[in-house]
């Protein structure tokens, strides 16, 4: 069964800087993998949707890799600002017919 | 993308009623709908899945006759929570995939607060 690990938990940034949010999961044989955005109380908004074919895939300031023979994925944020501040959400799907399995996220707090 | 409805977007009820919400493909046919939970800074756990005509497939540890799931046609699903208590009290997040299930889109969650 898939299962998703996302580290780590809580990350504060200074504005302006670039950084690296990490997601691994269990079973590689993966058919995508998808980035989501939450804000306290909301809902989900998806960020990047990743196939298993792809190494990556970008998205103005955020890019997200993909490598599937070390389990790992990751989200880079450039140049991050207060907006910015969220939890981040990876999931993955293990075949065309499962769900997406999510991580426990990553509080994000970017200080102006 | 495709949009997903929930509706209503924030509940309260009283322990011992039950709750319906709804989740809706608005552009699309899904033949695949799925319910998700979340507790207060936990992620999201899959409850079950629907297939439209067809029972919902239950995760281990979910009690089918507490949520009751109806995928009665390709744009609309229900939750239902029967007999809510206090421990009920989360954020319920639909999804739903068309025929090919490339993607899941996601609604946009309801808030249950149960006294």
């Amino acid at each position: 069964k898939q299962e998703v690990t996302q580290i780590p938990a809580a990350l504060s940034v200074p504005e302006g800087e670039n950084l690296v949010l990490n997601c691994s999961f269990t079973d590689s044989a993966i058919y995508n993998l998808q980035w989501f955005r939450q804000d306290p109380g909301k809902g989900l908004t998806s960020l990047l949707l990743i196939q298993s074919s792809q190494r990556e895939q970008t998205s103005g300031r955020l890019n997200a890799s993909l490598d599937k023979s070390s389990g790992r994925s990751t989200l880079y944020i450039a140049a991050s600002q207060p907006g910015d501040s969220a939890t981040y959400l990876c999931a993955a799907r293990s075949s065309g017919n499962t769900p997406l399995v999510f991580g426990k996220g990553t509080r994000l707090s970017v200080i102006a | 993308g495709a949009v997903v409805s929930q509706h209503p977007s924030r509940v309260i009820c009283k322990s011992g009623t039950s709750v319906k919400i709804e989740c809706r493909s608005l552009d699309f046919q899904a033949t695949t709908m799925f319910w998700y939970r979340q507790f207060p800074k936990q992620s999201l756990m899959l409850m079950a899945t629907s297939n439209e005509g067809s029972k919902a497939t239950y995760e281990q540890g979910v009690e089918k006759d507490k949520f009751l799931i109806n995928h009665a046609s390709l744009t609309l699903s229900t939750l239902t929570v029967t007999s809510a208590h206090p421990e009920d009290s989360s954020f319920y997040i639909c999804s739903a995939a068309g025929q090919g299930f490339d993607e899941q889109f996601f609604g946009p969650g309801t808030r249950l607060t149960v006294l």
